[in-house]
Order: structure tokens, then C-alpha cells, then sequence
């Protein structure tokens, strides 16, 4: 979707390492999400923040941390990454009338 | 939607044939339901959409109907095509709370 991109597709890093993956969006909505996304387990939230500065914990953020110091940027920080965090990344947006609207997702894989 | 452990419940259907999913949500004080798409390397699609003052929704050719005695969600999709293949989620939310997804529905539309 243009208005929010995720521009990480894949990636794969080594366990113990730190990692950042952005969203971006240029619409100027308020609410950001970050889920993750495996097999039997259907979309996870991990954080979520509902304007700059603000952002509050999901079902799975043990092993995560966020950041919004501006409206158009969430970033979601693994600050060790390890294997059980091998996942596909989702970032969204809200749009009244639309629902949430998802990037095209991050395959991470932690080796 | 209900886990299956790590594999999908799986819908088949003819190509041409009627589809329903469906999806059994836990909160009785949601509010609001969405149906989701996601086709194989894609982030998740709206599809439409339900408030709980509604029992039924219509949009091209799918319906949402929505059960809130026995917390029942259901997905109709007409005149199934293969374009329709892919993991449908449903969500429900309640309030400005985020989105809680199911663990979604394989369907395989059969040419």
C-alpha cells in the first residue's frame, strides 16, 4: 500500500544482535501497530503507539522495544535478537472506514 | 478464529460454489469486526467490515454476518473464484483497544 511502507524485506541476523525495522507512513494517522506474524499462531501485537511518544505493550513485547519521535516513523528495536524472534514483521495503520491498513511485512530470520 | 496447533483449517471449495468461514471471537465487549485476505507473501487485505449494532453486512459479493449471543462471526464469500485463495483472519476490537486477530482460514478454491 503507498502509504505505509516497510522497506525491509527480508533479513537475517546472527542471535545476540541488535535490530531495527522502520515503518513508514505518509498519511499522518495517529495510530501505528507492530505485529508479528507465525504459523498456528495467526497476527500477534507486539506494540503499538497512538501519537509521538506514545506507545503502550502488546500480547508479545518481552524481547521488544519501540520508538515514534515523529509522526511518520515506528520503529520496532530487537535488542537481542534470538531464533524464537525468526518471524514475519507486520507493520499497520489505521483508516477510519478501512480498518487497519498492513505493510507488506519483514521475513526476519535470526540464525 | 481457533487454533489448530500449527496447521490452518483448511476450507475447499469449487470454483463457482459458495464459501463460508468462520470465526468464534472470546470479548463480549467488542464492538467492532473486520474479515482480513492475505495471499501468500502479502500483507493482510480488508475485506469488510461489521459493528456490533449490525447483524449483517453486504459488499460485493461477500456478506459478514455477525452472531453476538454466541460470539460468531461469519465470512460469506459468492460465486468462489481462484483469485479468492488465500488465509482469510478475522479481528475484533473493542473500543480504541487494537485489533485481536484470529489464527485464520486456509481456503482453497478448486478449478
Amino acid at each position: 500500500d503507498a502509504g505505509i511502507t516497510q522497506s525491509t524485506r527480508h533479513k537475517v541476523t546472527e542471535t545476540g544482535t541488535p535490530v531495527t525495522l522502520r515503518c513508514h507512513q505518509t498519511e499522518n494517522h495517529r495510530y501505528m501497530y507492530w505485529y508479528r506474524q507465525d504459523p498456528g499462531h495467526g497476527l500477534r501485537l507486539i506494540h503499538y503507539s497512538y501519537g509521538v511518544k506514545d506507545t503502550d505493550k502488546g500480547e508479545v513485547s518481552d524481547g521488544y522495544s519501540v520508538s515514534r519521535s515523529k509522526t511518520e516513523d515506528f520503529l520496532l528495536t530487537l535488542e537481542s535478537a534470538t531464533s524464537s524472534q525468526t518471524s514475519v514483521y507486520f507493520c499497520a495503520i489505521f483508516r477510519a472506514g478501512d480498518g487497519y491498513t498492513f505493510g507488506s511485512g519483514t521475513r526476519l530470520t535470526v540464525v | 478464529g481457533e487454533s489448530v496447533g500449527l496447521h490452518l483449517p483448511t476450507l475447499s471449495v469449487q470454483e463457482g460454489d459458495n464459501s463460508i468461514i468462520n470465526c468464534a471471537y472470546s470479548n463480549s465487549a467488542s464492538d467492532y469486526f473486520i474479515w482480513y485476505k492475505q495471499e501468500s507473501g502479502k500483507g493482510p487485505q480488508f475485506i469488510i467490515d461489521i459493528r456490533s449494532n449490525m447483524d449483517k453486512r453486504q459488499g460485493q459479493r461477500v456478506t459478514v454476518l455477525l452472531n453476538k449471543t454466541v460470539k460468531h462471526l461469519s465470512l460469506q464469500i459468492a460465486a468462489t473464484q481462484p483469485g479468492d485463495s488465500a488465509v482469510y483472519f478475522c479481528a475484533d476490537q473493542e473500543g480504541n483497544t487494537p485489533l485481536v486477530f484470529g489464527k485464520g482460514t486456509r481456503l482453497s478454491v478448486i478449478a
